[in-house]
């Protein structure tokens, strides 16, 4: 059962413009999310989070926007630069006291220079 | 010097046979997991220990067994390794248990043969 989910395999984004990288969630419970990036042949490392308390959580040219009623959040880097260009997961988890991190499948996103 | 380390990077073997692979973390956190990422890219949970002690076992085989032999340790033995195993297996560390952010090692990329 996929609760977490990344609709979107892969992106494509021109250098400079707005990326856009969407999640949709089942889990009525989740309360924490978070958004991490990932290289080739590394690790993913943490990027943004946002509380369920919160509609949006910005840093520096990150902001992530939480639609709690459609279940939906969404990362938005602007403006894109090449070294963005990275696997993006969404990740969620349910209150405290279970923090266990629900992953999405990812997204690709490539920076067009 | 790295922060979440894993030994060995990639891992080759045939079915049936006993590996380990090796996690060690220098941030003095204290709560250390195994990921699993398989071929759907799909990133699970497996374990997670806290100050040595297991507090997330997810559904799995018990032909894995974790091992904690101190705070910044956090081994992985898989026994009758199987082809459903092949994976690419990341360790993760934070300071302490909670919302607190997870550092991912490298990955281990397991091929069971």
């Amino acid at each position: 059962d996929q609760q977490v989910k990344q609709n979107s395999p892969s992106l494509s984004v021109q250098e400079g413009r707005i990326s856009i990288l969407n999640c949709d969630y089942t889990n009525s419970m989740f309360d924490y999310f978070l958004w991490y990036k990932k290289y080739p042949a590394e690790g993913p490392t943490f990027l943004i989070s946002i509380s369920s308390i919160k509609d949006k959580n910005e840093d520096g040219r990150f902001t992530v926007f939480l639609n709690k009623s459609a279940k939906h959040l969404s990362l938005h880097i602007v403006p894109s630069q090449p070294g963005d260009s990275a696997v993006y997961f969404c990740a969620a988890s349910l209150g405290v006291g279970n923090e266990k991190l629900t992953f999405g499948t990812g997204t690709r996103l490539t920076i067009i220079p | 010097d790295t922060a979440v380390s894993q030994t060995p990077k990639y891992l080759v073997t045939q079915m049936g046979n006993d590996k380990s692979i090796k996690c060690e973390q220098n941030l003095g956190h204290d709560t250390m997991y195994w990921y699993k990422q398989d071929s759907k890219k799909f990133l699970k949970i497996m374990f997670s220990y806290n100050n040595k002690e297991l507090i997330i076992n997810e559904t799995v085989p018990n032909r894995f067994s974790p091992k904690s032999p101190d705070k910044a340790h956090l081994n992985l033995h898989i026994n009758s390794l199987e082809l459903g195993d092949s994976a690419v297996y990341f360790c993760a560390s934070s300071q302490g248990w909670g919302r607190e952010t997870q550092y991912f090692g490298p990955g281990t990329r397991l091929l069971v043969l």
